[in-house]
Parts: C-alpha cells; sequence; structure tokens
C-alpha cells in the first residue's frame, strides 16, 4: 500500500527566500508524480506533473524533482512570495492498476511573511 | 475555458440522510474522479469513472456511489450519512484514464453533517 510522507508539515519563511519541500513515497512503481498547491477552503491546483521516465520539470519559479528508485521528490521554490502561502501536496500516481489514482501526503503548509 | 464545476458549493445535511453532488469536467475530458478529503488531511481515492464506467474504487463502504453520464458530467452519491462523512468532497477530470494526463481539481463541494 502507497503511504506519501511530506516534510515539513508547516514551514515559515521570510519574503525572498528560496525553499525546498519533501515528499516521500514507499512504493517505488509510480506512473508519474504531481504537485499541487491548495489554498484555504479551495479545491487543488496542479503546478507541475513529472512522469516517471522524468528527473525533474520546471514552471516558473518552481522545479520539482523526481527520485522514484529512493521513493522521493522535492519542490524548490524560488524567491519565495507572499501570495506562495498555501498547503502544498505531492500525488504520486498509482502505478499497478492504470487507474489514475493519485495517493496524497498530508501537505506542508507554507506561510511566506511579508 | 471553463475548468471543473462542482455543485453545490456547501451544504448541511442530518445523519441518516442522503445528498448527491454533481460535477462536470474540463469539455473534452472523459475520465472523471471524486475525493474525499477531510480538514487537516490529503484527499483520498473514493472513485474514478472513464466512458461511463466505474475505473477504480478506494477504501469506502458501499453508502458511496457513483455514476457518469454520457456527457462525461458525473453524480456521486451518499447514503445513510455519518458525521464522519462531514469533509470537501473534490471532483477531478483528465483527459482520459492513463496515468500520464495531468489531472484538473474542481474547487470541491463542503458537507457538513449535523
Amino acid at each position: 500500500k502507497q503511504e506519501v510522507t511530506q516534510i515539513p508539515a508547516a514551514l515559515s519563511v521570510p519574503e525572498g527566500e528560496n525553499l525546498v519541500l519533501n515528499c516521500s513515497f514507499t512504493d517505488s512503481a509510480i506512473y508519474n508524480l504531481q504537485w499541487f498547491r491548495q489554498d484555504p477552503g479551495k479545491g487543488l491546483t496542479s503546478l507541475l506533473l513529472i512522469q516517471s521516465s522524468q528527473r525533474e520539470q520546471t514552471s516558473g519559479r518552481l522545479n520539482a524533482s523526481l527520485d522514484k528508485s529512493s521513493g522521493r521528490s522535492t519542490l524548490y521554490i524560488a524567491a519565495s512570495q507572499p501570495g506562495d502561502s498555501a498547503t502544498y501536496l505531492c500525488a504520486p500516481g498509482e502505478g499497478s492498476s492504470n487507474t489514475g489514482k493519485l495517493i496524497f501526503g498530508q501537505g506542508t503548509t507554507l506561510q511566506v511573511k511579508p | 475555458d471553463a475548468g471543473v464545476t462542482q455543485s453545490p458549493t456547501h451544504l448541511i445535511k442530518t445523519r441518516g440522510q442522503h445528498v448527491t453532488l454533481r460535477c462536470s469536467p474540463i469539455s473534452g475530458h472523459k475520465s472523471v474522479s471524486w475525493y474525499q478529503q477531510v480538514l487537516g488531511q490529503g484527499p483520498q481515492f473514493i472513485f474514478q469513472y472513464y466512458e461511463k464506467e466505474e475505473r477504480g474504487r478506494g477504501n469506502f463502504p458501499d453508502r458511496f456511489s457513483a455514476r457518469q453520464f454520457p456527457n462525461y458530467s458525473s453524480e456521486l452519491n451518499v447514503n445513510a450519512l455519518l458525521l464522519g462523512d462531514s469533509a470537501l468532497y473534490l471532483c477531478a477530470s483528465s483527459l482520459n484514464r492513463a496515468s500520464g494526463n495531468t489531472i484538473y481539481f474542481g474547487e470541491g463541494s463542503w458537507l457538513t453533517v449535523v
């Protein structure tokens, strides 16, 4: 059974800092891994999708890496801004049955202070 | 183009009642999934539907059921509501059922059971 852990659970940083969010998963048989952002009381916004054959993906100030063999992914946020404050969730796509099922961690809640 | 739309956005039900939640996927998307997110937790997979057939089911009791219509919209039904069913119910759509596609989420339906 896939289990996803995100560390740290919460993070508070001053504006402008570069930061790294960590995600680990127990079953390396995944099709892909997706990072999402969730604002309080809202749905999920897709940030980056990394296919299992890829090592990293970049979008603007965001960079996500994937090391499938070790069961790890990191989300790097450069030059953080107060608008980046949200909960960040990683979700490996289940690989065994091709259902498109995502398994989520509990997320990292980020606060960026002006 | 409209994103994933869900209705209602908020609702309050009494224990033992039944609820129906609705979802319209992004135009052209044929796969719809449902997730339950309890406060403070990551979303948990309930169902995936593709081409009107159930393609995946999470670890939820039979009180939970869903269906997909010819226009690819979907309904999630929950019978005999329990207090523990109080959660944010998220609908997600993707182009097809393959795990290689980005999954897009709606804003969710907040269900409170009293």
